[in-house]
């Protein structure tokens, strides 16, 4: 069974500060997808990663795919308010097939 | 392009009662996809068609729980019985599927169940 796991769940920061979240997942994938959730609202695609070694950057994010170490990085550099969201990571097993997420990680920029 | 829209956006029924959602994907998509998610939870992947095909249900989703895409375009998604731990945020998502690059599922707004 494919697994995802994030860390951080919880993320305080301040404006202006850098951190990154990650994510693993259990079984072999070329693919992994970074989704925004703001509350009450249903998801946004941030990223698609489709090879080894992709790097995709969108203003201050930037999301990075390392397949052999099943490992994907969200990247945030100098903070502001209006990053505050949850961001999700997602796998599919096979192309097109079911999104395995991970369990999400609450983003809050602080002022 | 409209995107992926749900009908409707809210629902509140009552214990034992059928309730039935409607999803309309982008135009042209042929994957179709239906998630569910709870409170503090990632979406979790309830089935999903190509054209009219059902190519995947999920274990976990019971025998209350039906979807259909009978022409290929817009899908329904009914649950019988309903129970309060149906209580979720249904969500509908669909991909055009022709090039690895047209996997990404674009989500629609969903639609809020609430069961009392």
């Amino acid at each position: 069974e494919l697994k995802v796991e994030q860390n951080p769940l919880f993320l305080s920061m301040q404006e202006g500060k850098n951190y990154t979240i990650y994510c693993n997942y259990s079984t072999t994938s070329d693919r992994l997808y970074w989704y925004r959730q703001d509350p009450g609202k249903s998801l946004e695609s941030l990223f698609v990663l489709l090879s080894n070694g992709a790097v995709k950057q969108e203003g201050r994010l930037m999301a990075s795919l390392d397949t052999k170490a099943r490992l994907s990085t969200l990247h945030i550099t100098a903070a502001v308010h209006d990053l505050s969201a949850t961001y999700f990571c997602a796998v599919d097993k096979t192309s097109g097939s079911r999104l395995t997420f991970g369990e999400g990680t609450q983003l809050t920029v602080n002022p | 392009d409209t995107g992926v829209s749900q009908d409707p956006r809210h629902k509140i029924t009552k214990r034992g009662q059928n309730v039935t959602f409607r999803c309309d994907p982008i135009s042209e998509h042929n994957r179709l996809y239906w998630y569910r998610q709870t409170l503090g939870q990632g979406p979790e992947f309830l089935t999903y068609f190509q054209n009219e095909a059902q190519l995947e249900k999920s274990r976990l989703l019971s025998d209350r729980f039906s979807a259909e895409r009978p022409k290929g375009s817009f899908s329904t998604l009914e649950i019988q019985r309903t129970e309060q731990g149906d209580s979720a945020m249904y969500l509908c998502a669909s991909s055009s599927g022709r090039q690895a690059r047209d996997y990404e599922q674009y989500f629609g707004p969903g639609t809020r169940l609430t069961v009392t």
